[in-house]
């Protein structure tokens, strides 16, 4: 799986939207990215996925640059409820693979 | 989405001594994985519980010391073994249900600590 790059942590100020970068320049052509967090002693949450189209959903926007090497988890509008790791992963889809977390970007939003 | 019961949620355990994790899904899964998370750490993947058949484990991750079983699509078990305050952690269970696109749903966790 290709590897990634996050920020170790970001500010967001409450009511303003997150918006979370990831670099993954050797991503391959069959590689997703996938978004999970991670809240104080819980365990992760998956929150979106995509492969090269952007996404939404009802936690978030995934924005995925046309070359694939980097993307964009946005959280329209954060709350203090958002405060977690978050975790952006490149894997497989379609076959069952084991997820390869990195260090993840702290997310702290900010009343 | 998956609902995922894991047992003991905390322990505290001595020196030596072993401690088996359980994790219960509400339905059939096609995967289940057991990760560790240190403390401040990020997750790492301990191994692959295989329905029926001897888990599989990642490098760095010994049978001796995780024993796993799946005795069923619904539930499997983790030991920790022969404890040192070095296995002190989170353990996590998750599950990969069949067509969920590789979305893997996690449980909230063991918390342990050997002293």
């Amino acid at each position: 799986d290709a590897k990634t790059t996050q920020p170790t942590s970001m500010d967001c100020a409450e009511g303003r939207a997150a918006n979370l970068p990831c670099n993954h320049s050797t991503i391959s052509g069959n590689e997703y990215v996938y978004w999970y967090r991670q809240i104080h002693s819980q365990g992760p949450q998956y929150i979106i996925h995509g492969l090269k189209n952007n996404e939404t959903n009802e936690m978030a926007s995934l924005i995925i640059t046309e070359d694939r090497k980097s993307s964009t988890l946005i959280l329209p509008h954060a709350t203090l409820r958002d405060t977690a790791v978050y975790y952006c992963i490149v894997s497989r889809s379609g076959s069952a693979r084991q997820l390869t977390f990195g260090s993840g970007t702290q997310l702290t939003v900010l009343p | 989405s998956a609902v995922i019961s894991q047992k003991p949620s905390r322990d505290i355990c001595q020196r030596g001594t072993s401690l088996t994790i359980q994790c219960q899904v509400d339905s059939q899964v096609t995967m289940m994985f057991w990760y560790r998370q240190q403390p401040g750490q990020s997750l790492t993947l301990i191994a692959t519980a295989n329905q029926g058949s001897e888990a599989t484990y990642e490098s760095g991750f010994v049978i001796d010391k995780f024993p796993i079983s799946r005795p069923n699509l619904t539930f499997s078990t983790l030991t920790v073994s022969n404890m040192s305050p070095e296995d002190s952690s989170i353990y996590l269970c998750s599950v990969l249900r069949q067509g969920d696109k590789n979305i893997q749903y996690f449980g909230a966790g063991t918390r342990l600590s050997v002293l």
